[in-house]
């Protein structure tokens, strides 16, 4: 089992559509997740940072963190096509880790 | 990618010859990271460094070095290339070794013939 999953897609949604986009992962030393948006041939633009579990909402992306399911999801809402990119998960143990566990990345395109 | 510079930012070369990629941040972190990423596997940590001349071997470090003898710049060489090392390469720095935010730069593509 790998460390962290995360569905491919591709993911292609209507504009305005609600996007829901998740990673599932089976270390429990986990505490710090973050979600990377990569535009194509860019590199990843870090977009949402999360301690522990929760909720962190900033404009119109939701970040939750379910750490009893070991589950992380990303909500955007009203897409627009700007928001056509791939969606890299990424997770850490925090102090003295130094490592960054990723995802494999979402392809999200939202269709005007 | 403010404040992360990568060159080049293309490069082709044969099988066989040393390549160097180098990463250049002007924020002043102390953690540097360079990751390859390529369809199906995601971003790999190949090196990293917490300090100047001090660096550590990530998940797929065979074949590859770095160095990092000043604060902003961290190199990495591939000692003798092969087609296997075709790949686009990212650099990333981070204030912090906790692993909690880390922050990239445009890019390499490198492609081995």
């Amino acid at each position: 089992q790998k460390e962290v999953e995360q569905d491919p897609g591709p993911l292609s949604v209507p504009e305005g559509a609600i996007v829901s986009l998740n990673c599932t992962y089976s270390n429990s030393a986990f505490q710090y997740f973050m979600w990377y948006r990569q535009y194509s041939r860019k590199g990843p633009e870090l977009l949402m940072y999360t301690y522990s579990s929760g909720n962190k909402e900033d404009g119109r992306f939701t970040a939750q963190v379910d750490k009893s399911s070991k589950y992380i999801s990303l909500f955007i809402r009203d897409s627009q096509p700007s928001d056509s990119a791939t969606y890299l998960c990424a997770m850490s143990a925090g102090a003295g880790s130094y490592q960054l566990t990723f995802g494999k990345g979402t392809k999200l395109s939202v269709i005007p | 990618d403010a404040g992360i510079t990568q060159s080049p930012r293309h490069k082709v070369t044969e099988t066989g010859t040393p390549v160097t990629l180098r990463c250049h941040q002007t924020e002043n972190h102390r953690y540097m990271y360079w990751y390859r990423q390529d369809p199906g596997h995601g971003l790999r940590l190949i090196h990293y460094s917490y300090g100047v001349k001090d660096t550590d071997k990530g998940e797929v470090s065979d074949g590859y070095s770095v160095s990092r003898s000043k604060t902003e710049d961290f190199l990495l060489t591939l000692e003798s290339a092969t087609s296997s090392q075709t790949s686009v390469y990212f650099c990333a720095i981070a204030n912090s070794g906790g692993g909690e935010t880390q922050y990239f730069g445009p890019g390499t593509r490198l492609l081995v013939l």
